[in-house]
């Protein structure tokens, strides 16, 4: 069965800095990858997907991510966070056929002034 | 606008007293489930249902049940709610696969208070 892990539960990252959130993931084949963002009060928004091709993939606001299969890792990146961007980001991990997405327990991303 | 509607948004209820919170898309989705969100266990699937009258067990599945007597519609009904289903709930879809190459399209949430 598939398996997700965030390492960091929390992470806090001045306005303007750059940003990489982590996220390991345990699939038997090639995974279908995905990242969401969870605003306050707000249900669960796709920024980015990976299932072929291009292993680093675009996403909106700003957000990529970077599929590496040798270190089973989908990192997700943006290069100067802004205030808005303070959520919870989820990692998720699909294959094909049945298999449902699994969810790692999130990273809670402050930003500060 | 393609969406998944959950209402209501809130709710505080006493333990006991059944409930149901309603779960619809517009997308024309076959695959629907239910998700409980609680701090530092991330999202827990209670159950999903691959298409009308199929629905099948999550992981956390006792104390809820669901039905699927119409594509849009998926509710989740709690017959004697207990405290410890004090939590956020989500309702998710997607076209097909369980999520396949598409992922899931979430409504905004449910937060339920049982006391």
């Amino acid at each position: 069965a598939q398996s997700v892990t965030q390492p960091d539960i929390h992470i806090t990252v001045s306005e303007g800095a750059s940003l990489e959130l982590r996220c390991n993931y345990s699939y038997g084949a090639t995974p279908y990858l995905f990242w969401y963002v969870q605003s306050p009060g707000q249900g669960l928004q796709l920024l980015l997907k990976y299932f072929s091709g291009d292993t680093l993939v675009q996403g909106i606001k700003g957000f990529e991510a970077e599929f590496k299969r040798s270190q089973s890792s989908f990192n997700l990146r943006k290069p100067s966070v802004h205030w808005s961007d303070a959520a919870e980001y989820f990692c998720a991990v699909g294959g094909r056929g049945n298999t449902p997405l699994v969810f790692g327990k999130g990273t809670r991303l402050s930003v500060i002034a | 606008e393609a969406q998944v509607t959950q209402n209501p948004r809130y709710l505080i209820t006493v333990t006991g007293k059944k409930l149901t919170v309603t779960c619809s898309q517009n997308m024309n989705h076959e695959y629907m489930s239910w998700y409980r969100q609680d701090p530092g266990l991330g999202l827990r699937q209670i159950y999903y249902s691959m298409n009308v009258e199929v629905t099948d067990k999550g992981d956390v599945p006792e104390g809820y049940k669901v039905s699927r007597k119409e594509k849009r519609n998926f509710p989740l009904i709690l017959e004697s709610p207990s405290p410890n289903q004090t939590s956020l709930y989500f309702c998710a879809s997607s076209p097909m696969d369980r999520g396949g190459i598409y992922g899931y399209t979430f409504g905004s949430g449910t937060r339920l208070t049982v006391v």
